[in-house]
Order: C-alpha cells, then sequence, then structure tokens
C-alpha cells in the first residue's frame, strides 16, 4: 500500500534532550512537509522539502532541524532550543501540477507523532 | 487577521442534520481551497478541493466558494455519526514551493 508512515506515534522528552520523528513515505512525491498542530491553531508549517539535499525553513523553524538525503526519507529533529516542543507533528507529501492556468498542490498527510516533554 | 478563519466550533448536530462549515480567507491572490477531516489523534484526510467559484460536489459533502465575499463553505447532507471530526479549511495560494495555509479546525460532533 503507498502511503505516508511516522514513527513513533508517541514519544517522551527530557528537557535538554533532542528527539528525532521519522517520516517515510513511498508515494514517489519530491515535496515533503512537516507541521506542528497545536489545540485551536491549525496546522503551523515548520520545514518543506522540493526535492533531494534541498529543504527551506517554514513558518515557525526555530529550534527545528530537518535533512532530505533521500526522496523517501524526511526526518526532523526537536532540538532543545524548541521552548515548547508537546504538540502533535504532522508529516505530509505532496503532488503538484496544473490546472488550466493554475497550479494546485495536494498534500496527503501521515498519521502523526504526538511528541510529550516531561 | 489570520489569513484563514475558521469558526472552531465545537458543533454538535443530529443525525441527519445538514452541517454547514465555514471559512473566510483575506488573501485574494488564493487559488486553490481545500477541504480536510480528521479524527481524533490521526492525520488529516482530504476531503475534496476546489478553485474558482461554485459548487463542487461529491455524495454527501458539497464545497462551495465565493471569491467575492471571500467566503469557502463545507456542507455535510444526511449527516452521520462517523463524520464526528475535526474539519480544517486551507487555501494554495499558487507559491512555487506549495505552501497550504490552515484555518484553526471546526471540531463536529453528529449524535444519534
Amino acid at each position: 500500500d503507498g502511503g505516508i508512515t511516522q514513527s513513533p506515534k508517541y514519544l517522551f522528552r527530557k528537557e535538554g534532550q533532542n528527539v528525532t520523528l521519522s517520516c517515510e513515505q513511498n508515494l514517489n512525491h519530491d515535496a515533503m512537509y512537516w507541521y506542528r498542530q497545536d489545540p485551536g491553531q491549525g496546522l503551523r508549517l515548520i520545514y518543506y522539502s522540493q526535492i533531494v539535499n534541498d529543504f527551506q525553513k517554514g513558518d515557525i523553524a526555530e529550534g527545528y532541524s530537518v535533512s532530505r538525503e533521500k526522496k523517501e526519507s524526511f526526518p526532523l529533529t526537536v532540538t532543545s532550543a524548541q521552548k515548547n516542543p508537546t504538540a502533535f507533528y504532522l508529516c505530509a507529501s505532496s503532488v503538484t501540477g496544473t490546472s488550466g492556468e493554475s497550479s494546485y498542490n495536494e498534500q496527503f498527510f501521515g498519521p502523526g507523532t504526538r511528541l510529550t516533554v516531561l | 487577521q489570520k489569513e484563514v478563519e475558521q469558526d472552531p466550533g465545537p458543533l454538535s448536530v443530529p443525525e441527519g442534520a445538514i452541517v454547514s462549515l465555514n471559512c473566510t480567507y483575506s488573501n485574494s491572490a488564493f487559488q486553490y481551497f481545500m477541504w480536510y477531516r480528521q479524527y481524533s489523534r490521526k492525520g488529516p484526510e482530504l476531503l475534496m478541493y476546489t478553485y474558482s467559484s461554485g459548487n463542487k460536489e461529491d455524495g454527501r459533502f458539497t464545497a462551495q466558494v465565493d471569491k467575492s465575499s471571500k467566503y469557502i463553505s463545507l456542507f455535510i447532507r444526511d449527516s452521520q455519526p462517523s463524520d464526528s471530526a475535526t474539519y480544517l479549511c486551507a487555501r494554495f495560494g499558487g507559491t512555487s514551493y506549495g505552501k497550504l495555509t490552515f484555518g484553526q479546525g471546526t471540531i463536529l460532533t453528529v449524535h444519534p
């Protein structure tokens, strides 16, 4: 089955520790994204990558880092510099295209990782 | 002002009711609009996307865009308890990297 997997489902971290969240996709999508979801705030973009070995900061990149060494994988590291890391983290990949004169982006999401700082 | 505003609810309706979920946006450059459904502790799944003003229908779901008033809506007919979820609206502004901007999400409960 094609899809996006994230692991672990639940993650607990002590203050001062770095942790890495895994995201893998077998959809052959070029673009991948990391979002953070907090209650009442929708999804906020942390980092995105349009192609292997390239990634860009999103709206809330401080305290996070990513790598994109393979098309299928886009791990996110939550560093100790992230002051409020407890949240639900979602990875997505996307198909982009055009319809007439317009472009579109259809993003598919993984099941998420819930990170809690103890 | 947030780029996409959505009433967070919660919204509670009886089974069989027609549900109306709404979002407003502030940037006229927005092109595509999307509705995602998210069950508790799960990732969002794409329900529908639409471009331009007018309606798009898929089974019990209808997406409506009114670009003149910058208003997007999702209607659910004959609502079912399985429709209970958080519904997120999003817009795609056509930028090269495909950024989606999401509303806060509306929590919907359909009770039997």
